[in-house]
């Protein structure tokens, strides 16, 4: 069974820092991964997405890896900023099925 | 503009009473999912739908319905609501090639069951 794991839970970070987030996952037979962005009653907003044959995407101040033989995914963000504040999530499709397992998230704040 | 649209956003109920909540997309997507999202808990994938008449349950079906009469839509019933349904419900959808691809979302419901 997929278990997708996110540590830490929460995170405080001063303005303008560089971070990593984690993201674990125990079955490597994935399709893809992705990663999202929640804000405070809002919906998801996909981020990146990695297919399983890649090794990472870029999206801005955004870059996030996969390695699947060791069943890691990190998201890490440059020079971080107060509206980067969010929830973020990731999510990994299992190859053979049609469903995405959601991580917990980790709760990120950026201290102005 | 591209958008997956939830209604109601907010909703509290009684237990027993049927509700239907609505979710539309316009992005001709073959794929659309239901979540429900509970503190501690994360997202948890109630059904899914892969084309026109096609339904398959997820992890937590119990107490649900949906129905796929047309691409756009994929609605989510609930016959005889329970307080432990109480929850902040999305609906997702994507297109699918190969695989499902990237996952779009709507705003969201927040529904109380009394």
């Amino acid at each position: 069974k997929q278990e997708v794991t996110q540590i830490p839970a929460a995170l405080s970070v001063p303005e303008g820092e560089n971070l990593v987030l984690n993201c674990s996952f125990t079955d490597s037979a994935i399709y893809n991964l992705q990663w999202f962005r929640q804000d405070p009653g809002k919906g998801l907003t996909s981020l990146l997405l990695i297919q399983s044959s890649q090794r990472e995407q870029t999206s801005g101040r955004l870059n996030a890896s996969l390695d699947k033989s060791s069943g890691r995914s990190t998201l890490y963000i440059a020079a971080s900023q107060p509206g980067d504040s969010a929830t973020y999530l990731c999510a990994v499709f299992r190859s053979g099925t049609y469903k995405y397992i959601f991580g917990t998230g980790t709760r990120l704040k950026v201290l102005a | 503009e591209a958008q997956v649209t939830q209604n109601p956003r907010y909703l509290i109920t009684v237990t027993g009473k049927k509700l239907t909540v609505t979710c539309s997309q316009n992005m001709n997507h073959e794929y659309m999912s239901w979540y429900r999202q509970d503190p501690g808990l994360g997202l948890r994938q109630i059904y899914y739908s892969m084309n026109v008449e096609v339904t398959d349950k997820g992890d937590v079906p119990e107490g649900y319905k949906v129905s796929r009469k047309e691409k756009r839509n994929f609605p989510l019933i609930l016959e005889s609501p329970s307080p432990n349904q109480t929850s902040l419900y999305f609906c997702a959808s994507s297109h699918v090639a190969g695989g499902i691809g990237e996952l779009f979302f709507g705003e969201g419901s927040r529904l109380t069951v009394l």
